[in-house]
């Protein structure tokens, strides 16, 4: 069964890059049939896609987040990861890393979530 | 840009009793319309796609219905582990961020 698991910091300084990866177990990154993505929720609020990347390396971003975003994929590692540049506190949230078909922009497999604190 | 509304905010319902719960689109989304649940501290659960569409291992008491600009995700008999938050999410529309704000369906 496949499955999802983000890691890296809980905590980031104010004005530093937010860096998370994903694991994909259970399966291969390498499919073409999905795309695979950030979603964040702030706590106690609603969700926010981040962006989403093809095994290929083919990415998308949202708008109001592309100047600040990067996502790249090591195949090799069935891992793909997230960078946010100069966060501030309203970049603290749980980070989901999701997976969604290359046809339909819904999210099918989540992972567990990882929460992340920017605070000096 | 897209606005998902669902409502109500908070549902209150007894164990057995059925559940609607309401999401609009501010724009027609045509059926591409998915419901996910979260419950506390866990990541959500994509239950209906095609606005009624189960996903895999979704029990049948989960309907999904509507199209365009009016939705509706239908519990049937509620069980104890139902009680969470749900969230529509569009996804005609690039980008395919636009979530409603969730609706807390509490006993």
């Amino acid at each position: 069964q496949l499955q999802l698991q983000e890691s890296g910091p809980g905590l980031v300084k104010p004005s530093e890059t937010l860096s998370l990866t994903c694991t994909v177990s259970g399966g291969s990154i390498s499919s073409s049939r999905y795309y695979w993505g950030w979603i964040r929720q702030p706590p106690g609020k609603g969700l926010r896609w981040i962006g989403s990347i093809y095994y290929s390396g083919s990415t998308y971003y949202n708008p109001s987040l592309k100047s600040r975003v990067t996502i790249s994929v090591d195949t090799s590692k069935n891992q793909f990861s997230l960078k946010l540049s100069s966060v501030t506190a309203a970049d603290t949230a749980v980070y989901y890393c999701v997976r969604s078909t290359v046809v339909n922009w819904f999210f099918d497999l989540w992972g567990r979530g990882t929460l992340v604190t920017v605070s000096s | 840009d897209i606005v998902m509304t669902q409502s109500p905010a908070t549902l209150s319902v007894s164990p057995g009793e059925r559940a609607t719960l309401s999401c609009r689109a501010s724009q027609t989304v045509s059926s591409n319309l998915a419901w996910y649940q979260q419950k506390p501290g866990q990541a959500p659960r994509l239950l209906i796609f095609g606005a009624s569409t189960r996903a895999t291992g979704i029990p049948a008491r989960f309907s999904g219905s509507g199209s365009e600009t009016e939705f509706t995700l239908t519990i049937s008999s509620l069980q104890s582990e139902d009680f969470a938050v749900y969230y529509c999410q569009q996804y005609n529309n690039w980008p395919p961020d636009t979530f409603g704000q969730g609706t807390k369906l509490e006993i």
